[in-house]
């Protein structure tokens, strides 16, 4: 299965873009790119999804490289409760199953 | 409002005793899927459902049994077999599997710790 890797961590401040990477090296043609983050003690929520064009939603943005190998969300201002765990997961048809790895943790200064 | 419900939110397992774990959902998804998250970790699969009466194995369902007698429910037991249970186990639906394009949504977790 095709893998995602993301940076353990990251800091932002209030107010302020945060732009979350994420490496897809091995991902196939018909991988969907899905963000979901997770506060303490819940479920993971739904973010974004996308194939191959950016994508906009209410939440954020996501940008996917022209090669997809690399993807990032955009949270374009950075609130206190934008304070969660952020997972980027490729999504495949096979078993329909999500492949979850290790997250960013995405802390936010006031 | 629609959802999936879990319960209990915290529940006690006692060596050599099964539990179960509900888990609910009223969105009219067809496919039910367990994850199950240990600290400071991502999600692993449990097991998965794509509709009515039919189950498949996850990554990690050594120890665990499921079933999907109805479409609303897709409950989870956890078996003496399985030998660290302590963790949070997380239910998820989608409204139709093998489409990837659709987001899953989730419960808030049942906490299964070991007494």
């Amino acid at each position: 299965d095709a893998k995602t890797t993301q940076p353990n961590s990251m800091e932002s401040n209030e107010e302020e873009p945060v732009h979350l990477p994420c490496n897809h090296s091995t991902i196939s043609g018909t991988d969907y790119i899905h963000w979901y983050r997770q506060l303490p003690s819940q479920g993971p929520e739904y973010v974004i999804h996308g194939l191959t064009s950016n994508v906009n939603n209410r939440m954020a943005s996501l940008a996917i490289a022209e090669d997809r190998k690399s993807s990032t969300l955009i949270l374009h201002r950075a609130t206190l409760r934008d304070a969660a765990v952020y997972y980027c997961i490729l999504y495949n048809n096979a078993g329909n199953m999500l492949t979850f790895g290790g997250g960013t943790r995405l802390m936010v200064k006031p | 409002d629609g959802g999936i419900t879990q319960s209990p939110k915290y529940l006690f397992r006692k060596e050599g005793q099964n539990v179960t774990l509900s888990c609910e959902q009223n969105l009219n998804h067809d496919a039910m899927y367990w994850y199950r998250q240990d600290p400071g970790q991502g999600l692993r699969l449990i097991y998965y459902s794509q509709i009515v009466n039919d189950f498949q194995k996850g990554d990690i369902a050594e120890g665990y049994s499921v079933s999907r007698e109805k479409k609303e429910s897709f409950p989870l037991t956890v078996t003496s077999a399985q030998k660290n249970p302590t963790a949070f186990y997380l239910c998820a639906s989608s409204p139709n599997s093998g489409l990837s394009n659709q987001p899953q949504h989730f419960g808030d977790g049942t906490r299964l710790s070991i007494l």
